[in-house]
């Protein structure tokens, strides 16, 4: 079966510092790789996807980077953290040519 | 430009009761639309989905409407339950979009007893 790993789960950064969340997805071959986040009352906001090693969609200009060094593998990256990226950040996958996703349990940042 | 959107931020409903929710989206093209669970520092859980093809698909206590000329999808829960408590996300979907999903702000259901 598949299964999707995030970590971690919760992260305090000082703002300014750098941070990098993997995601990681077993059982598939393939698969479509997203970065969603949920801020504070509001609804989840794709920020990139992937339909392949190397390949990254970006859905929105932001302080965040991803990349996709193996095929079940997706970071989220930055080089230096604001406040405003601060929030619930989500990885999901999904089957090429299939609909909906399952998520990653996710990762509370919040920086400081 | 928010394509997919719930107006109701919460919910509050007895248990027993149905409970009703809403999502309106704008882009007509969306032809696949799906509503996800999350409760609180967990990540979304599929509930059910609908096709642009049909109007209606029930899976046990749960019920999806879809409205496509009034651009319009409502999920019904009858009977509530107090697990059925989270916030519920529409999405949507078009063919040949790398499968994304957009997303509706959420509504939280609290169901009381």
């Amino acid at each position: 079966s598949q299964t999707i790993h995030q970590w971690p789960a919760t992260l305090v950064q000082p703002v300014g510092s750098p941070l990098s969340l993997e995601c990681t997805v077993e059982g598939t071959s393939n698969p479509n790789l997203y970065w969603y986040r949920q801020a504070a009352g509001r609804g989840l906001q794709l920020l990139f996807y992937s339909v392949g090693i190397g390949q990254i969609s970006s859905e929105v200009p932001q302080n965040l980077s991803a990349s996709r060094p193996q095929d079940r593998q997706f970071i989220l990256s930055s080089k230096k953290l604001l406040l405003s990226d601060s929030g619930f950040y989500l990885c999901a996958w999904s089957a090429p040519l299939g609909f909906g996703y399952t998520f990653g349990s996710g990762t509370r940042l919040t920086v400081v | 430009d928010q394509q997919v959107k719930q107006n109701s931020p919460s919910l509050s409903v007895q248990e027993g009761r149905i409970s009703i929710l809403n999502c309106d989206y704008t882009n007509s093209m969306f032809d696949y639309f799906l509503w996800y669970k999350k409760y609180p520092a967990e990540g979304p859980t599929f509930l059910i989905s609908i096709s642009s093809i049909k109007d209606k698909n029930e899976d046990g206590r749960f019920t999806v409407f879809l409205n496509k000329s009034a651009k319009h999808l409502s999920l019904h829960i009858v009977p509530s339950q107090p697990g059925d408590s989270a916030v519920y996300f529409c999405a949507a979907s078009l063919t040949g979009t790398a499968s994304k999903l957009t997303f509706g702000t959420g509504t939280r259901l609290q169901v009381t007893l």
